[in-house]
Order: C-alpha cells, then structure tokens, then sequence
C-alpha cells in the first residue's frame, strides 16, 4: 500500500522556470493538501482540497496553482520559480468528514537559482 | 499571525526521563489536535491526537495533555528513548469547518543517552 506518493524528490528550477509538483494518493482520501516547510518555519499550508473539482487557498497561496481532477491525485504548479520558493513540499491527505489525521508523503525539495 | 505556536525550538532530554513538548494555539474554534513527528529527509508521520472534549489522551509511552482555557496542550514521552530524537509538530483542526491542519513552528528533541 503505498499511501502519499510524491514526485520528483529533488528538483532545480532556474528563476523563471515552471514545474509541476506531482502527488497521488491510493486511500480513497477526499481531502489533500499541499504544504511547504522552511527552515524554523514549520509546515506552511499552500493549498487545500475537499473533493475532486474543488480547490481552496491556504496560509500561503501566492506564487502556486493546484488542481484536483480526480480523487487520486493533486498536483502542484510553479508557474515563475522564484528563489523564495526554494522549500520542501509535503504533500498530504485524509479522510475528511470524521476525526482523523493526515497521512504525509515523503516530500520534494525544491531550490530556485 | 501564527495561530499555532511552539515557543521552544528545541529541548534536550536524558534517555529514560520524561519529554515534555508545549503547544499554544490562539484560535479558539479549533478542536482537533494531533502531535506529528519528523525524522529528516522524510514526511511527517502521525503520532497522537485529542478531541476537545477530552483533556487527556495516552498511547503508550506518549500522553497528549489539553487545556482548552489556557488554549494549550502538551506531549510528553515517558520514558525518552534515542530513537524518539525528531522534530515534533503540533497542529490544530476546525472539524466543523474545512478540515485543513494548522501547525506549529516544531520542537527539536534529543534524547541523549
């Protein structure tokens, strides 16, 4: 069972740049969430989702786009790499609806130079 | 505005003795809490959380304290082991609302042995 899978695990983007942040879970979560942690900074949430076709803002949106086409999956894009979102990315999901916890994947480490 | 706060950035324990690991939160509709913990190069795993209509939940080793007046909870481990040295994240939940996790800033712990 593979639970959160992210891809890539590294990445250097060049100022300007896009990419897109990969992530795909295999629990039937409807929600999912993408946060990004700097050093002393904790887990920033990014972006959130509550079901397929419905996406929502987080602590810190601006720079990021997402989409959720399917249940499974929820993708994360850089449109103009800038050298502040050089970070880690965790994505996350969960169950939704009931009391329970998120399930993190690995995450991607991204530097913009 | 930081709504979930970890004031100490880390804390050192001797093996066997008890870690005690504090979290302030300023919003008072969360009432969900959870405790994660971090090894590095990996993604958060789950540790332990408390409705807030509990004051107290115990897993083992790790007991989960809130105090919903003081909007405050804390973690402690008894007894500390080597391989409990992570990083330790609380995060807070409106479980009425949207579901998305709030977390604090993280807690260093190394238990020396």
């Amino acid at each position: 069972n593979a639970g959160v899978t992210q891809t890539p695990k590294f990445r250097i983007l060049k100022i300007g740049q896009s990419m897109t942040l990969q992530c795909t879970q295999d629990m039937n979560h409807n929600y999912m969430y993408w946060y990004r942690q700097d050093p002393g900074m904790g887990l920033k949430l990014i972006y959130y989702s509550v079901g397929a076709g419905i996406t929502d803002k987080g602590e810190v949106p601006n720079g990021y786009n997402v989409s959720r086409s399917t249940t499974e999956d929820f993708p994360l894009r850089l449109e103009l790499a800038a050298p502040s979102q050089t970070s880690v990315y965790f994505c996350a999901s969960s169950y939704g609806q009931l009391i329970t916890e998120a399930f993190f994947g690995q995450g991607t480490r991204l530097t913009v130079v | 505005d930081q709504q979930v706060k970890q004031n100490s950035p880390s804390l050192s324990v001797q093996e066997g003795r008890i870690s005690i690991l504090n979290c302030d939160y300023t919003n008072s509709m969360f009432d969900y809490f959870l405790w994660y913990k971090k090894y590095p190069a990996e993604g958060p795993t789950f540790l332990i959380s408390i409705s807030s209509i509990k004051d107290k939940n115990e897993d083992g080793r790790f007991t989960v304290f809130l105090n919903k007046s003081a909007k405050h909870l804390s973690l402690h481990i008894v007894p500390s082991q080597p391989g409990d040295s992570a990083v330790y994240f609380c995060a807070a939940s409106e479980t009425s609302g949207t579901y998305k996790y709030i977390f604090g800033t993280g807690t260093r712990l190394k238990v020396l042995a």
